[in-house]
């Protein structure tokens, strides 16, 4: 079955600090990669995705992220945390099958950044 | 430029109602997708539509059914509301290409009691 792992469901941070929020997916082929952010009764905020080519993505904020492909993994980054950053982190894959178009969700992680 | 927005906001329902939650897509998509986002759980995809027809569905049961519009809107319904369906409901559009990602409104609250 296919699917999105986050392992961890709290990452704590010092502010200024590096984060990593971890994701692993088991989806076959090459599927496209996303990160969203969702704030406390918000919606899904998007950050950046994977599509081809260079494995360091650049996104929205500061973020960025690496992919893995012979790890099947997708970790966000930033090199600095704020206070602000502090929210919950949502990893997604869309898998390429022909006729495919949903996006699938991990469980979330919940980023706190400490000041 | 609005983006994706949805309503109501929030609702009570008991079990057995019927309930209907709407959906204006960001100004320029053609496609709209609904996810259920259980507390505590990621969003579940329930379907997508493209060009007024149901393009996929994940593996929620027939209670749960939808429509487009020919503006692009969209309805979710869900009848004979269970306790189980408690949940937000999120509407996500996009453009109709493979890379483009999805454009999330705040969401629908729904508990049913």
């Amino acid at each position: 079955a296919q699917s999105v792992a986050q392992p961890e469901d709290q990452v704590n941070v010092a502010e200024g600090n590096p984060l990593t929020v971890k994701c692993t997916y088991s989806v076959s082929g090459n599927p496209y990669l996303f990160w969203y952010v969702q704030y406390p009764n918000r919606g899904l905020q998007f950050l950046l995705k994977y599509i081809t080519g260079d494995n360091l993505v650049k996104g929205s904020y500061g973020f960025e992220a690496e992919f893995n492909k012979s790890q099947t993994s997708f970790h966000l980054k930033k090199p600095s945390a704020l206070v602000s950053d502090s929210a919950l982190y949502f990893c997604a894959v869309r898998p390429t099958t022909s006729g495919t178009y949903k996006y699938i969700f991990g469980t979330g992680t919940r980023l706190k950044v400490l000041a | 430029d609005a983006g994706v927005t949805q309503s109501p906001t929030h609702l009570i329902k008991t079990r057995g109602q019927q309930v209907t939650l709407r959906c204006s897509p960001k100004s320029g998509h053609d496609t709209v997708s609904w996810y259920q986002q259980a507390l505590g759980q990621g969003p579940q995809f329930i379907f997508q539509y493209y060009e007024e027809e149901e393009r996929q569905r994940g593996n929620f049961p027939d209670r749960f059914s939808g429509h487009q519009f020919p503006n692009y809107s969209s309805e979710l319904n869900v009848n004979a509301l269970l306790l189980g369906d408690s949940a937000l409901y999120l509407c996500a559009s996009s453009f109709n290409t493979y890379t483009g990602e999805l454009f999330f409104g705040e969401g629908s609250r729904l508990t049913v009691l």
